[in-house]
């Protein structure tokens, strides 16, 4: 089975674009997760969707915001990118909402210039 | 206070050697706890998850739990030079994942 895939890889944008970056969950997941990793620090939790509803969000910026689709894809936007925003940004997924176990994907690598 | 403290890395161990890595966690609430293993410029790949208190054994890795003290390990026995990476703590009380900064361990040959 196919795990958890992320589009694209790798991004450059320059300050104050916009970014969407895309994750498809493992088959049978219902659970989207984003996280964003810093060089050097653990991934911090941005957002969880469950069947299309938001179930918690992290201490990020309104600039930050996703949604999650009828297939159970997931679209993670950022507005007027910040230098800081240079990050890998990590999809994962799950059974639910819980405390069942998340999966990560190959993550983006997103550089701001 | 820190919601999940690792301890500082780096770590190295000789290879064939056994290495202790270590995490406290501060809400009494987690439920489920987690080891990921990061390859540098990869994302974070599950090792083991534990749920309940004691030893929890898979292959080579031994987590173990005690809620009474907010601690969490991972035991690696054997280590090799591809165990080399940076471990990852998570707890959660549901939903989200809450991470440590991670353990980088190095393992010499």
């Amino acid at each position: 089975d196919a795990g958890v895939t992320q589009s694209p890889t790798h991004l450059i944008k320059t300050r104050g674009q916009h970014v969407t970056l895309r994750c498809s969950p493992i088959s049978g997941h219902k659970s989207v997760s984003w996280y964003q990793q810093v060089l050097g620090q653990g991934p911090q939790f941005i957002f969880q969707y469950y069947e299309k509803e938001e179930r918690g969000r992290g201490n990020f910026p309104d600039r930050f915001s996703a949604r999650q689709f009828p297939n159970y894809s997931s679209e993670l936007n950022v507005n007027a990118l910040l230098l800081g925003d240079s990050a890998l940004y990590l999809c994962a997924s799950s059974s639910g909402t819980g405390v069942e176990t998340q999966y990560f994907g190959p993550g983006t690598r997103l550089l701001v210039l | 206070q820190k919601e999940v403290e690792q301890n500082s890395g780096p770590l190295s161990v000789p290879e064939g050697a056994i290495a202790s890595l270590n995490c406290t966690y501060s809400d009494r609430g987690s439920q489920s706890f987690f080891w990921y293993r990061q390859y540098s410029g990869k994302s974070p790949e599950l090792i083991m998850s534990i749920y309940s208190n004691g030893d929890k054994e898979d292959g080579r890795f031994t987590a173990q739990l005690n809620k009474a003290s907010q601690y969490v390990s991972l035991l690696i026995r054997d280590s090799q030079p591809s165990d080399s990476a940076t471990y990852l703590c998570a707890v959660t009380p549901g939903g989200k994942l809450i991470f440590g900064q991670g353990t980088e361990l190095s393992v010499k040959p």
